[in-house]
């Protein structure tokens, strides 16, 4: 079966440090794959999907970015954090791209940016 | 523009009481609604998915219905138990998007 697997779990940085939120899935291949952010009281962002190695489209300029390095590998970077990216952040997967397919969330990464 | 909206924006019941959480949607051209259930802390897992033929759907004590005319759906929660605490995103999606709904906070209570 498939799983997937993200981490941290929570992470406390200050403002300026650099960031990396990884995410992996197993049991699948060529899969589909998305970092959302989630704010409290609102609906979840879609920041970055990719169908394919090195293959990164963004959704939200901002100061994040992403990087498929193998894959079922999904990584989300910043060289420098701002008070504004704290929240809570997840990886996805699905089978297929577009809208149409399941999508599979891993459990998420608390970012607090102080 | 796509959107979805949810309501209510919170609720509190009794365990063991039924509830109902709806979703109204503007996602045009549609390809399916999904409800989703996410524990806080947790990320987000799949209780129900329809297609615009489907009218109903159940997953134990939730039962999803469809009104693709009307643009609404909406989770019934039977016997609701402490577990059932959480909140229950709807999310349309399109033939190439997904809107996400903010979701409804559901909070069962002894």
């Amino acid at each position: 079966s498939q799983t997937i697997h993200q981490w941290p779990a929570t992470l406390v940085q200050p403002v300026g440090s650099p960031l990396s939120l990884e995410c992996t899935v197993e049991g699948t291949s060529n899969p589909n794959l998305y970092w959302y952010r989630q704010a409290a009281g609102r609906g979840l962002q879609l920041l970055f999907y990719s169908v394919g190695i090195g293959q990164i489209s963004s959704e939200v300029p901002q100061n994040l970015s992403a990087s498929r390095p193998q894959d079922r590998q999904f990584i989300l970077s910043s060289k420098k954090l701002l008070l504004s990216d704290s929240g809570f952040y997840l990886c996805a997967w699905s089978a297929t791209s577009g809208g149409a397919g399941e999508l599979f969330f891993g459990e998420g990464s608390r970012l607090t940016v102080l | 523009k796509n959107q979805v909206e949810q309501s209510p924006q919170s609720l509190i019941i009794l365990e063991g009481k039924n509830c109902t959480l709806q979703c109204n949607y503007t996602v045009s051209p549609f390809s399916n609604l999904r409800w989703y259930k996410q524990d806080t802390g947790r990320g987000p897992v799949s209780l129900t998915i329809m297609t615009f033929s489907e009218n109903t759907k159940s997953n134990g004590r939730y039962t999803a219905t469809l009104d693709a005319d009307t643009k609404q759906s909406s989770l019934h929660i039977t016997a609701s138990q402490l577990s059932d605490s959480a909140s229950y995103i709807c999310v349309v999606s399109g033939y190439s998007t997904l809107t996400f709904g903010k979701g409804t906070m559901l909070l069962v209570s002894p």
